[in-house]
């Protein structure tokens, strides 16, 4: 299997301008997540779908997040505006739970740069 | 809140061991999990504990005490490649599968 796939790698904008950020998971799992990663918070989940279905969007800064899973294999996390403290990692995960367990597996993330 | 605490960074020499402490809070206490991030890297899957005790995979083992809120990464015969960031993360109930991941502890091998 190829793994959990995003794209794209390297993102750099300018500030007001929309970022589209995307993902393919493990072929088979069945949740999906959105982690947003910075030096000062950490890895942060910003929003988890189960069977494309959004179950938490708690995490999710404010009204300029939006996610999309319109279905089991693609899944779409966007940001319009974007503004500078956007500028972290993001990471796209997914998981399939066997006997108790639920690993997830991480994408190679997108480093976004808002300038 | 659901906090997780760990060390920020640690230094260990080369084959020697090394263990990493978490704590978290005990309510709602599901599962701990711990991965292992390299520099630029994503997160990868190292160990799972959801019972007391301790889970062994090679060089490296992982504790658990649910009473304490309390688990440990031990790393043993430290290679350089393990140099990197630990994230100690709990699943909590209520909030589905969704897991909480402490801000990692970097450690450093050294010669």
């Amino acid at each position: 299997d190829a793994g959990v796939i995003q794209s794209p790698r390297h993102e750099v904008t300018e500030m007001g301008q929309e970022v589209t950020l995307r993902c393919k998971p493990i072929s088979g799992h069945n949740s999906l997540f959105w982690y947003r990663q910075t030096m000062m918070r950490g890895l942060e989940l910003l929003i988890y779908f189960n069977n494309n279905v959004p179950i938490d969007d708690s995490g999710m800064p404010e009204d300029r997040f939006s996610a999309k899973m319109p279905n089991a294999s693609f899944s779409t996390l966007k940001i319009q505006p974007s503004e500078p403290r956007d500028s972290a990692v993001y990471f796209c995960a997914s998981s399939i739970r066997t006997g108790g367990e639920e690993k997830l597996f991480f994408g190679s993330g997108t480093q976004l740069s808002v300038l | 809140g659901q906090n997780i605490d760990q060390p920020t960074e640690m230094t260990a020499t080369e084959g020697a061991i090394v263990q990493i402490n978490c704590t978290y809070q005990t309510s709602g206490f599901n599962g701990l999990f711990w991965y292992q991030q390299h520099a630029g890297e994503a997160p990868t899957f190292l160990s799972y504990n959801v019972l007391d005790g301790l889970e062994e995979k090679g060089r490296f083992s992982s504790f658990l005490s649910r009473s304490k809120g309390y688990s440990y990464l031990l790393l043993k015969e430290l290679q350089m490649k393990d140099s990197a960031s630990y994230l100690c993360a709990v699943l909590f109930t209520g909030g589905g599968n969704k897991l909480t991941f402490g801000t990692g502890t970097q450690l450093k091998v050294e010669l």
